[in-house]
């Protein structure tokens, strides 16, 4: 079963503008992570926040996570048609094991 | 630095054969985990192991097996397949277990005719 969920489901863009996809969750976590995949290949790891963080920033990524919300958000900014894919948030709990959740469909029109 | 690295990348099997999908992790990392990605079902996890030990293991019927070598290196078995046993399954490997990102091979993709 998914822990977290993604939301919108579907995102459709122009290049340049920023792009925002969220995450909800519904039990504590130790730790969040974002994941990228290309159509059918493998998943590609962005940022992994933990539960004592609030804000990572990887170039023109930024993460938050709110534990009080059960949420985090992804944002990317000036984005490129080469950001074209899915992305997936994954939490873990007690175990450590990331549980995706079904993915935002991200598409970036030149 | 190599990736992770799966073999074979596609495979076409037939109902109640069985199937050993096989999986290279980075140098150095000691953990492989593995998981099925279908499009009902999203990701889900199979298995987990450490220093040739299984740590965690999905909600996957018993057809589903796996084993870690001394060397990091992983395979997963699946016997008695069938149809809904076409996925993708992708095999990611991390520096250890508790935390840690993950780096995922391309995947194999399996066909269940």
């Amino acid at each position: 079963s998914q822990q977290g969920e993604e939301d919108p489901q579907a995102l459709s863009i122009q290049e340049g503008e920023n792009a925002t996809m969220n995450c909800s969750y519904k039990t504590s976590i130790n730790n969040l992570q974002w994941y990228r995949q290309n159509s059918g290949r493998g998943l590609v790891h962005l940022i992994l926040i933990r539960s004592n963080e609030r804000e990572k920033h990887s170039g023109r990524l930024r993460v938050t996570l709110d534990t009080s919300k059960k949420s985090s958000s992804l944002l990317i900014t000036a984005s490129r048609a080469a950001d074209t894919a899915s992305y997936f948030c994954a939490t873990d709990a007690g175990s450590y094991i990331p549980t995706f959740g079904r993915g935002t469909s991200l598409i970036v029109h030149p | 630095k190599a990736g992770v690295t799966q073999t074979p990348r596609y495979l076409i099997k037939t109902r109640g054969q069985q199937v050993t999908l096989s999986c290279s992790p980075i140098s150095g990392h000691r953990s492989v985990s593995w998981y099925q990605q279908t499009p009902g079902q999203g990701l889900q996890f199979l298995f987990e192991y450490f220093s040739e030990t299984q740590r965690n293991k999905g909600n996957f019927p018993g057809r589903f097996s796996g084993r870690q070598f001394s060397n990091s290196r992983s395979e997963m078995n699946v016997s008695t397949l069938e149809l809904g046993d076409s996925a993708l399954y992708l095999c990611a490997s991390s520096v250890g277990t508790g935390g840690y990102g993950y780096t995922f091979g391309s995947g194999t993709r399996l066909t269940v005719v």
